[in-house]
């Protein structure tokens, strides 16, 4: 199976501020990459697909990018309602598999 | 507009199987696969498996000999068996569209609300 090592395991950040999260894959996963936000209680939601394509409705200040098998998630200007769980997940081979998820919390 | 809903027991007994449905509106089983995804509380996610737009199935390895999805397209609903279950299946099981039409890409654009089950006696 492929691993997704995901960090940091959580982060603090003050509003406005730029924030990365970081999943490393163990092999490449040729960008078949997808970023989702979870807040509690709630279903993931699609944020970023193909590592940097923006999902429909998501605020531009998230955007993804890719480097080898580092793939990477940042979040510009922080606003109150960015406080939530990311995963990665990637969808090159089966088994699909998530990082295990960052939680951001706001300042 | 599109929308998934989980349905089925929130308790099952240990060593029974637990059987979900993944009522779907807005598209066509045929047209776009459907995922299932179960969430221990707290932790993490686990893909479980996939039916295809054509009917045929992927399973994860890990939970393959317990496994089984399957649907009916005329009701657009997707089900889910896993016989055998203990403490470890305790989660909250979401249905997911696949955002590829047909293909399938392997994103999921759309989930369900989840529903949680417990392994109890």
């Amino acid at each position: 199976d492929i691993q997704m090592t995901q960090s940091p395991a959580s982060l603090s950040a003050s509003l406005g501020e730029t924030v990365t999260i970081e999943c490393l894959a163990s092999e490449d996963i040729y960008s078949n990459l997808a970023w989702y936000q979870q807040k509690p209680g709630k279903s993931p939601q699609l944020l970023i697909y193909d590592a940097s394509s923006l999902q429909d409705g998501v605020p531009s200040r998230f955007s993804g990018s890719e480097s080898g098998t580092q793939y990477s998630l940042e979040i510009n200007s922080l606003q109150s309602e960015d406080a939530a769980t990311y995963f990665c997940q990637q969808h090159h081979d089966y088994p699909y598999t998530f990082g295990a998820g960052t939680k951001l919390e706001l300042k | 507009q599109v929308q998934l809903k989980e349905s089925g027991p929130g308790l099952v007994q240990p060593s029974q199987t637990l059987s979900l449905t993944c009522t779907v509106s807005g598209f066509s089983l045929t047209s776009y696969n459907v995922h299932w995804v179960r969430q221990p509380t707290g932790k993490g996610l686990e893909w479980m498996g996939v039916i295809w737009t054509g009917g045929s199935t992927d399973y994860n390895s890990a939970l393959k000999s317990r496994l089984s999805i399957s649907r009916d397209t005329s009701k657009s609903q997707v089900f889910l068996k896993m016989n055998s279950l203990q403490t470890e299946d305790i989660a909250t099981y979401y249905c997911a569209r696949d955002q590829g039409d047909y293909g399938g890409y392997g994103e999921f654009d759309y989930w369900g609300q989840g529903v949680m089950v417990t392994v109890s006696s």
